[in-house]
């Protein structure tokens, strides 16, 4: 596709459950980002791959949350035993490299736990 | 060391006037510095981004004014129109293997354009 596409857009979840976020980047972006923002908040780092380098999962919340980045092109957010905190909008972008080029971001999943 | 600090939270601008965002840092391993446009239930989007080794660039009505010294950076949008009212976030990518490529984020800055 032309952007960068996250699904699904919009995802209500149990307390305790599990959700997968996708993330499908612009076709040969070796950067991929993922960020949380919570309403009216600013963007929360979460983690960052950059080719076959080893993933800066320093903005990771807690060991409930991992990411994975498959052949270099979709990478998935996964969120165990979900939290009502855990309710945000996760942002996805992708980038052509790490050194100074534009980050295009997906429209964002807006997840809910109840 | 990470953070950027963005202010003001909000601004209230009449139509034609200059709006004003300011941002700060401490990092000086940042060399990268974007300013993104957001509305609501959209991604951000780049709007303007500017390198440390100039002090000023325009694009249109939106101009950053960069200095290095005080490691503070700020968007200026000139003729402010209605259709401007979005969420504004600085940000800043630093070089180096431990860090290269991650773009930290300001708060963001809720501007609204009034008629």
């Amino acid at each position: 596709g032309a952007g960068v596409s996250q699904s699904p857009s919009n995802k209500v979840t149990e307390k305790g459950k599990d959700v997968e976020l996708r993330c499908d980047p612009i076709s040969g972006h070796t950067a991929l980002y993922w960020y949380r923002q919570s309403l009216g908040q600013g963007l929360e780092f979460l983690i960052y791959f950059q080719g076959n380098s080893a993933p800066d999962k320093s903005g990771l919340p807690s060991d409930r949350f991992s990411a994975e980045r498959t052949g270099g092109s979709v990478s998935t957010l996964t969120i165990q035993r979900t939290q009502q905190e855990d309710s945000a909008v996760y942002l996805c972008a992708s980038s052509f490299s790490d050194r100074g080029t534009e980050a295009f971001f997906g429209q964002g999943t807006r997840l809910t736990v109840v | 060391q990470q953070q950027v600090k963005q202010s003001p939270q909000s601004l209230i601008v009449q139509k034609g006037g200059i709006s004003i965002i300011n941002c700060a840092y401490e990092n000086t391993a940042f060399d990268y510095f974007p300013w993104y446009q957001q509305f609501p239930g959209k991604g951000p989007a780049l709007l303007i981004a500017i390198r440390p080794d100039v002090s000023e660039k325009k694009e249109g009505r939106f101009t950053i004014s960069f200095n290095k010294s005080a490691k503070q950076f700020s968007l200026h949008i000139m003729d402010s129109q209605p259709g401007d009212s979005a969420t504004y976030f600085c940000a800043a990518r630093a070089r180096g293997s431990s860090n290269t490529g991650k773009l930290i984020f300001g708060q963001g800055t809720t501007l609204q354009v009034k008629p």
